[in-house]
């Protein structure tokens, strides 16, 4: 697509529950960067994939949080048992390779709020 | 790991101000990143730029990689110009880690 595309735009769920955030990135783009941002902050780096694999993942904060890339395209981030401390802005990004060698586009977002 | 600092973290321009957003890393960077996040939460990627100068239309940009940092210049600022300036340095040192500065917040009066 044009664009990197992040489905829902806003999730609001209760705590405890599961939850999925899609990302589908720019055609073509190998490399994809799922970032969290709270309010007032800059965004936080979660995950990062070259193709089907996680290249990089510490920035995952707990085994509550996973992300898939199956078929080296759209991405999904997934939640379990969410707690109200989860609640913010999930960023997804993508870029033509390397992020040494090049700039990335994010989406707009998925809001999420756990209530 | 790498801290990344910007400053300042406020900003106040009148229309047709010209600006200098600065943003300092405490260790040698294999990427520099500035965005722009407008106020409707978009992040929009304004240079890549790990060394040497780039301009595009009124806002340009310098990475002297080996002082560790990074300006970036706003001239005759508008009003579409006010939102939140990041930049986002990476390193390969010990895997990858891009670290995003806090950001500085600009609002362009008319």
């Amino acid at each position: 697509g044009a664009g990197v595309s992040q489905t829902p735009s806003n999730k609001v769920t209760e705590k405890g529950k599961y939850v999925e955030l899609r990302c589908d990135p720019i055609s073509g783009h190998t490399a994809l960067y799922w970032y969290r941002q709270s309010l007032g902050q800059g965004p936080e780096f979660l995950i990062y994939f070259q193709g089907t694999g996680a290249a990089d993942d510490s920035g995952l904060p707990n085994d509550r949080f996973f992300a898939v890339r199956p078929e080296g395209s759209v991405s999904t981030l997934k939640i379990q048992r969410t707690e109200r401390g989860d609640s913010a802005v999930y960023l997804c990004a993508s870029s033509l390779g390397e992020p040494a060698n090049y700039g990335y586009t994010f989406g707009s977002g998925t809001r999420l709020t756990v209530v | 790991g790498i801290q990344v600092e910007q400053s300042p973290p406020d900003l106040i321009l009148q229309e047709g101000a010209n600006s200098t957003l600065r943003c300092n890393f405490s260790d040698s960077v294999n990427n520099l990143q500035w965005f722009h996040q407008n106020p409707w939460g978009q992040l929009i990627n304004l240079f890549y730029i790990p060394s040497g100068t780039k301009q595009n239309g009124r806002l340009s940009a310098t990475t002297v990689a080996t002082e560790r940092y990074s300006l970036l210049y706003i001239s005759s600022s508008q009003t579409t110009d006010s939102g939140v300036y990041f930049c986002a340095a990476m390193t390969y040192t010990g895997g990858f880690k891009t670290i995003f500065g806090a950001g500085t917040r600009l609002f362009v009066k008319a």
